[in-house]
C-alpha cells in the first residue's frame, strides 16, 4: 500500500531548465514532507523539507510547493545542472518520524 | 565527524546462510533506522529505533530478519536464513530528535543472495 506516489518515474532535462517532480500523499496526518536526494553508491540525503503551514519553501535553486487541499507537493530545480543528475525520493511523516518514501525519480540534466 | 558507518559495504553469500549487517549511527543521536532499497520496491522502512528500543518493526519481512540495539552506538541487522529475494542495498540511518527530523543515512550494504 503505497501511501505516497511520486511522479515522473524518470525525467531528462536540459542544463539550464527547470526539473519539476511531484509528489501526492493520502495520509492526512502527515506534517513533514521532505525531499531527499541520492547519487550512485551513496545514501540519499535530505535537500530541503516543509511543513504543511507554508505553501512555499525555497532555498537556493530549490523550491517545495505545497497544497494542503490537494494532498499534493512539488520539487522545482530551476537553472537544473549537470551535477543535479541523481535520484530524488519525496517523502511523508506523522508525529511518530516514520517517514513513507515515493519510489523516487532519476533525473538526468543534459549539458 | 565519521558520520553513519556501515559494515561491510558489500555481502555476497550462499542461499541458507545467514548475514549480519552493522551499523554505528552518529555520536549522540537517538533514533536509528533501518532500510532496505531495491529497484521495484523503493526504500522500505525495515525497523526503528528510539533510544535503542525497537518502535515499530512492521516493515520486516518475515521471522528471517530481525535486528538488535544493544546500546547506543551499535545496531545489527541480521537475516537467518537468506534467501535470493533478499538482495538489495540495506540503509542505515540516525537522526537526533533535538535537532529536527532529518535522517542521516550511511553509505549502504549491498547484499547478493546467490
Amino acid at each position: 500500500q503505497q501511501q505516497v506516489k511520486q511522479s515522473p518515474q524518470s525525467l531528462i532535462v536540459q542544463k539550464g531548465g527547470i526539473s519539476i517532480i511531484n509528489c501526492a500523499y493520502e495520509n492526512t496526518a502527515f506534517d513533514y514532507f521532505p525531499w531527499y536526494q541520492q547519487f550512485p553508491g551513496k545514501g540519499p540525503a535530505l535537500l530541503i523539507a516543509i511543513r504543511p503551514d507554508v505553501s512555499e519553501k525555497k532555498e537556493g535553486r530549490f523550491t517545495i510547493s505545497f497544497n494542503k487541499s490537494a494532498k499534493q507537493f512539488s520539487l522545482h530545480i530551476m537553472d537544473s545542472q549537470p551535477g543535479d543528475s541523481a535520484t530524488y525520493f519525496c517523502g511523508g511523516a506523522g508525529n511518530n518520524r516514520k517517514l513513507i518514501w515515493g519510489l523516487g525519480t532519476s533525473l538526468a540534466v543534459n549539458p | 565527524d565519521a558520520g553513519v558507518i556501515q559494515s561491510p559495504r558489500h555481502e555476497v553469500t550462499e542461499m541458507g546462510q545467514e548475514v549480519t549487517l552493522r551499523c554505528k549511527p552518529i555520536s549522540g543521536h537517538d533514533y536509528l533506522f533501518w532500510y532496505r532499497q531495491t529497484m521495484m520496491r523503493g526504500l522500505e522502512l525495515l525497523i526503528y529505533f528510539n533510544n535503542n528500543v525497537p518502535i515499530d518493526d512492521s516493515g520486516m519481512p518475515e521471522d528471517r530478519f530481525s535486528a538488535k540495539m544493544p546500546n547506543a552506538s551499535f545496531s545489527t541487522l541480521k537475516i537467518q536464513p537468506s534467501e535470493p529475494r533478499d538482495s538489495a542495498v540495506y540503509f542505515c540511518a540516525s537522526s537526533l530528535s533535538a535537532g529536527g527530523w532529518e535522517q542521516y543515512f550511511g553509505p549502504g550494504t549491498r547484499l547478493t543472495v546467490t
